[in-house]
């Protein structure tokens, strides 16, 4: 089971509100983490967006527009990404990340698409 | 402006060595830590490993046994040698900054995020 585990795909109209979820597996609680966010578009780096441990612990990237926020969900034990006013440049691939096992890890990757 | 530039060979023999090399313009090689990440094609990204000018190290235990990460101040430019390479290795190889990262009497307390990243260099892995 990977460590973080996103849904492969995500579809939205624009203007919608688009919510990506970064499970973390059973028995690493995400409460006990902080959770970046990047975005990347087709032949381009990863962008850093966002991290987020708690309301009051949270650092928006520098030039990141504000309808890119994030959150927690303890009952699922996972971290959110929530995508506001979607706008056709957002159509991406959206990786989560922590630091775990002495490692900076990766999740799976959502592919999200404006419609 | 600061830039990261990766340079190697774009085909390495299995068995053999992965050498890249990834020049920093515009911004002090001193004053951050600098890594390397890499995406195989279609895949999410893989972190490798991190060097800090005084060349201490981190490398994600995955790869330890067969990673070097080293770092030459006076050329601005930080190096990744990966040996024992099979077509597992191929990738999208990229070198990134560190940012956000906090010690705390020489104790990282926080881990910091990739602010900058190089375009990327292809290494493939074939005979």
């Amino acid at each position: 089971q990977a460590v973080l585990t996103q849904p492969s795909s995500l579809s939205a109209s624009p203007g919608a509100s688009a919510s990506l979820t970064c499970t973390l597996r059973s028995g690493i609680d995400v409460g006990a983490y902080r959770i970046y966010w990047y975005q990347q578009k087709p032949g381009s780096p990863p962008q850093y967006l966002l991290n987020y441990k708690s309301e009051s612990d949270n650092h928006q990237g520098s030039g990141v527009p504000s309808r890119f926020s994030g959150s927690n969900d303890a009952s699922a034990n996972a971290g959110m990404l929530l995508i506001s006013g979607l706008q056709s440049e957002d159509e991406a691939d959206y990786y989560c990340m922590i630091w775990h096992g002495s490692a900076y890890v990766f999740g799976t990757g959502t592919k999200v698409t404006v419609l | 402006q600061v830039q990261l530039q990766e340079s190697g060979p774009g085909l390495v023999k299995p068995s053999g060595t992965l050498s890249l090399t990834c020049a920093v313009s515009g911004d002090s090689i001193s004053s951050n830590w600098w890594s390397w990440v890499r995406q195989p094609p279609g895949k999410g990204p893989e972190w490798i490993g991190e060097i800090y000018h005084s060349g201490r190290t981190y490398y994600n235990p995955s790869l330890k046994s067969r990673v070097n990460i080293s770092i030459d101040k006076s050329k601005k430019q930080f190096s990744l040698r990966l040996s024992s390479v099979t077509a597992a290795d191929t990738a999208l190889y990229y070198c990134a900054r560190i940012a956000g990262r906090e010690t705390t009497f020489g104790v990282i307390t926080k881990r910091g995020y990739f602010d900058l990243w190089g375009r990327g260099t292809l290494v493939s892995v074939s005979s």
